[in-house]
């Protein structure tokens, strides 16, 4: 299995602060990479997919970037609704996998 | 829009068969070009995927090493819904545990349609 490998692991950030959550492939992955946001008790939420492209209706705040082995989350403006856990997932191999996640706690 | 709803119990003894459903409204689990999983989350695990099943002229599964020995997924096409069936089931086995689609992103397997969860707990 492709291991996914995120850091941090949580982080504390203020309202309006820019936030970058990275996540690493153990082999590369091309642009087969997809961000998740999970809020307390509920589903997550596609927010990006192919590493770059916003999912419809998720704020333009959030984008992705990166291709191989290395990617990157950033919220460039935090709002209040964004304090959650984000996850990456690989797409490339048949056997899909998760990153272990990054809290983003309150400061 | 399309949506997903799971259904089925909440607690299954040790070394019974898991089973859940997953209804799906607004797309056929038929279509070709979606594909249709099983997902579960615990502390101990995190995320992890289960498995899939996809329509593409025929059937194909596609299953999680960790579980491959155990699980099957099938769709019914008569009520347009898929289902999980994980035997032999541990404690270890206890998650909640989503079935999701991947519909909007054709040719990539990401999740962009989810179930609400169903929390299952393995214990006699």
């Amino acid at each position: 299995d492709i291991q996914m490998t995120q850091s941090p692991s949580s982080l504390s950030a203020s309202v309006g602060d820019r936030v970058t959550i990275t996540c690493r492939a153990s082999q590369s992955i091309s642009s087969y990479l997809n961000w998740y946001q999970q809020k307390p008790g509920r589903a997550p939420n596609l927010l990006i997919y192919a590493a770059s492209s916003l999912q419809s209706g998720v704020p333009s705040r959030f984008s992705g970037s990166g291709s191989g082995t290395d990617f990157t989350l950033t919220i460039s403006s935090l709002q209040p609704e964004d304090f959650a856990t984000y996850y990456c997932q690989q797409s490339y191999s048949t056997l899909l996998t998760f990153g272990q996640g990054t809290k983003v706690e309150i400061k | 829009q399309v949506q997903l709803q799971q259904s089925g119990p909440g607690l299954v003894k040790p070394s019974q068969t898991l089973s859940l459903t997953c209804a799906i409204s607004g797309d056929s689990v038929s279509s070709n070009g979606a594909a249709w999983h099983w997902i579960r989350q615990s502390p101990s695990r995190g995320l992890e995927w289960l498995g899939r099943t996809y329509y593409r002229s025929k059937w194909f599964n596609d299953y999680a090493v960790s579980v491959k020995s155990r699980i099957t997924i099938n769709p019914d096409t008569s009520k347009n819904q898929f289902s999980l069936q994980l035997n032999s089931v541990t404690p270890e086995d206890t998650a909640v545990y989503y079935c999701a689609g991947s519909v909007a992103t054709p040719g990539n397997w990401a999740f962009d349609i989810w179930g609400q969860g169903t929390m299952v707990t393995v214990s006699s």
